[in-house]
């Protein structure tokens, strides 16, 4: 089982420049998030999907975009890179909510650096 | 509202001390509380999580965790630090809202164990 897998692991941009930061999961669950993660700042949600089609703004979801087409897939955009967007992103998910019989706690992908220049 | 307060973002212990780290809560219904642990260059895992039941809880690799509600706490210890410890820590508290759960976390603490 590959749990969280989240591609790429590193990755440098040019301010304005754009990518996509992959992830998939493996455990047929329905909840997955996106989160960055600044120092001294703790995780921050930035979107999230309670299934496929479905998404939703967290906490700081300007700049980015997310799609949900899969249960498997849940990439992240970045249309226009911003300095600011340099973090760690991280992607989690859930099976479901706790009256669906939720084991409990995210699994967590290995995170992707991104350096915005 | 709900959020989440570590006390300390950095803790040093020697090797073979308490680890105790803070973590107060508040959230306007009853919550489900977690520990996550980040080793350097890694995601977030699971320590340790209350739910219902018993208020305190046990985890991986000797810690433990006692909910409480009074105190509005859920602090983090282990009675003798491992050199292994040494990691990134993170307090969370999740609550159930119409589209699903939502998971707030706290800013982290660093522990450090000195040999």
């Amino acid at each position: 089982n590959a749990g969280v897998t989240q591609t790429p692991k590193f990755r440098i941009l040019k301010i304005g420049q754009s990518m996509t930061l992959q992830c998939t999961q493996d455990m047929n669950h329905n909840y997955m998030y996106w989160y960055r993660q600044d120092p001294g700042m703790g995780l921050k949600l930035i979107y999230y999907s309670v299934g496929a089609g479905i998404t939703d703004k967290g906490e700081v979801p300007n700049g980015y975009n997310v799609s949900r087409s899969t249960t498997e897939d849940f990439p992240l955009r970045l249309e226009l890179a911003a300095p600011s967007q340099t973090s760690v992103y991280f992607c989690a998910s859930i099976i479901g909510a706790w009256g669906q019989g939720a084991p409990g706690g995210y699994t967590f992908g290995s995170g992707t650096r991104l350096t915005v220049v | 509202a709900q959020s989440v307060t570590q006390l300390g973002s950095h803790v040093s212990v020697s090797e073979g001390a308490l680890v105790l780290l803070r973590c107060n809560y508040s959230s306007s219904v009853p919550p489900y509380l977690f520990w996550y642990v980040q080793y350097p260059n890694q995601g977030l895992q699971l320590l340790l999580k209350y739910t219902t039941g018993a208020t305190l809880v046990k985890g991986i690799n000797g810690f433990e965790a006692e909910f409480k509600k009074s105190e509005t706490s859920f602090h983090l210890t282990k009675p003798s630090a491992h050199m292994s410890d040494a990691a990134e820590y993170f307090c969370a508290v999740s609550v159930i809202k119409n589209t699903g759960n939502q998971f707030y976390f706290g800013t982290g603490t660093s522990l450090t164990v000195i040999p």
